[in-house]
């Protein structure tokens, strides 16, 4: 399957502490979208990137966020010192910039800080 | 922040009925999509209607939009289990992101 694969699925981790979330989009697909969802509600927009390019950032992105997308390829997204508002499942999608629009999931990397 | 609102928030039926969904959203379009959800999965797209559509059909699926009206519905015919998940709605003001509602939470009894 050459799907949208996130990794980890799971992370639980302590306040304070880092974590990193990697993403691997369809492999020709040149956009990379990060999502957040908390419980019952729709994703929010975190950021996205064209290529290697992070073009636009949401203010939902504190500076403890950093994205990363070398050589255009996978993602990686670190959440630094951690809160316990921080708990979410984190979506990776990625789409063909001349497409339909249409996005392509993973399935998600869910975050419980403690 | 969210622009799409669904409507209802939970819906539950009976198997083989049919389950009706809308959406409301604020701004100008260039397309609406629906996606669906399983519990603690990602998003699956369901089906794509551009701003110039007024009804699209894909399988159990059909969907209506009113650009007048700033809204959507969508149609699941002929329910299944299978079909319980959330259903979300998205569209694209902007060229670079989707903006979500909180979606409907559709349980089928057997």
């Amino acid at each position: 399957d050459t799907g949208v694969s996130q990794d980890p699925r799971h992370k639980i981790t302590k306040r304070g502490q880092n974590v990193t979330f990697r993403c691997d989009p369809i492999s020709e697909h040149n956009r990379l979208y990060w999502y957040r969802q908390t419980l019952g509600q729709g994703p929010e927009f975190l950021t996205y990137f064209q290529n290697e390019a992070q073009l636009e950032k949401s203010r939902l992105l504190s500076d403890r966020f950093s994205a990363e997308r070398p050589k255009g390829s996978f993602s990686t997204l670190e959440i630094q010192r951690t809160e316990q508002g921080d708990s979410a499942m984190y979506l990776c999608a990625s789409s063909l910039s001349e497409g339909t629009g249409e996005l392509f999931f993973g399935e998600g990397s869910r975050l419980t800080v403690l | 922040s969210q622009q799409g609102e669904e409507d209802p928030q939970a819906l539950s039926i009976q198997e083989g009925e049919n389950a009706t969904m809308n959406c409301s959203y604020k701004t100008s379009i260039n397309n609406l999509q629906w996606y669906r959800q399983n519990s603690g999965r990602g998003l699956v797209h369901l089906i794509l209607i551009r701003s110039n559509e007024r009804e699209k059909h894909s399988g159990r699926l059909r969907v209506t939009l009113d650009t007048s009206k700033k809204s959507s519905s969508l149609l699941i015919t002929a329910s299944r289990a299978a079909d319980t998940a959330s259903y979300f709605c998205a569209t694209d003001p902007y060229n670079y992101q989707l903006i979500w509602g909180a979606g409907t939470k559709l349980i089928i009894k057997p």
